[in-house]
């Protein structure tokens, strides 16, 4: 069993809808949680992270940790076509030098205009 | 953040030759790491680049298929030796800056594929 499991979709949506992304995990020890965009022939960009459990917002984005259950969330509202990529969640047990993150496998979102 | 370039951001090898690929960072950083991430797959960590000193690898991978250098805080080398097709790839290099807060950046990545 993967360290950190995400769907891999594609998750398709109309333009405007709710998206919705999700990633469990297995490790304890994992205290930040990151979400990455990626587009296509592009290295992932950062989005967001969060600590330990709780929720954070960014524009369009909120991101939900909960860690009883091990299971992070992602949320895009009003999802416009340029949101179109696959969304890497991403974990480590803290930031900055020496702490490895270790990523899900990717799930791809297309917003159909 | 760090503005983080790679070169080449392509290459078309032969297997039994070795590619050696650069990250250049605009800004010194504490760490670098190179991933690989292979066709339809997430990110795996190879190594930790270490400046002044040896890289860090994770399990499954090893200098002498994957040397890294980092000669200063800027810069970080790495080469796929020998190369196979199993070794096509998007080849990644990632930094953590200077502050505590920061977590990792990616660069644009080096796709490669071995004939």
């Amino acid at each position: 069993q993967k360290e950190v499991e995400q769907d891999p979709g594609p998750l398709s949506v109309p333009e405007g809808a709710i998206v919705s992304l999700n990633c469990t995990y297995s490790n304890s020890a994992f205290q930040y949680f990151m979400w990455y965009r990626q587009y296509s022939r592009k290295g992932p960009e950062l989005l967001m992270y969060t600590y330990s459990s709780g929720n954070k917002e960014d524009g369009r984005f909120t991101a939900q940790v909960d860690k009883s259950s091990k299971y992070i969330s992602l949320f895009i509202r009003d999802s416009q076509p340029s949101d179109s990529a696959t969304y890497l969640c991403a974990m480590s047990a803290g930031l900055g030098a020496g702490n490895k993150l270790t990523f899900g496998g990717g799930t791809r979102v297309l917003v159909k205009p | 953040s760090a503005v983080i370039s790679q070169k080449p951001s392509r290459d078309i090898c032969q297997r039994g030759t070795s590619l050696t690929i650069q990250c250049q960072v605009d800004s010194q950083v504490t760490m670098m790491f190179w991933y690989r991430q292979q066709p339809g797959q997430s990110l795996t960590l190879i190594a930790t680049a270490n400046q002044g000193s040896e890289a860090t690898y994770e399990s499954g991978f090893v200098i002498d298929k994957f040397p890294i250098s980092r000669p200063n805080l800027t810069f970080s080398t790495l080469t796929v030796s020998n190369m196979s097709p199993e070794d096509s790839s998007i080849y990644l290099c990632s930094v953590v800056g200077t502050s505590r807060q920061e977590t990792q950046y990616f660069g644009p990545g080096t796709r490669l594929l071995v004939l």
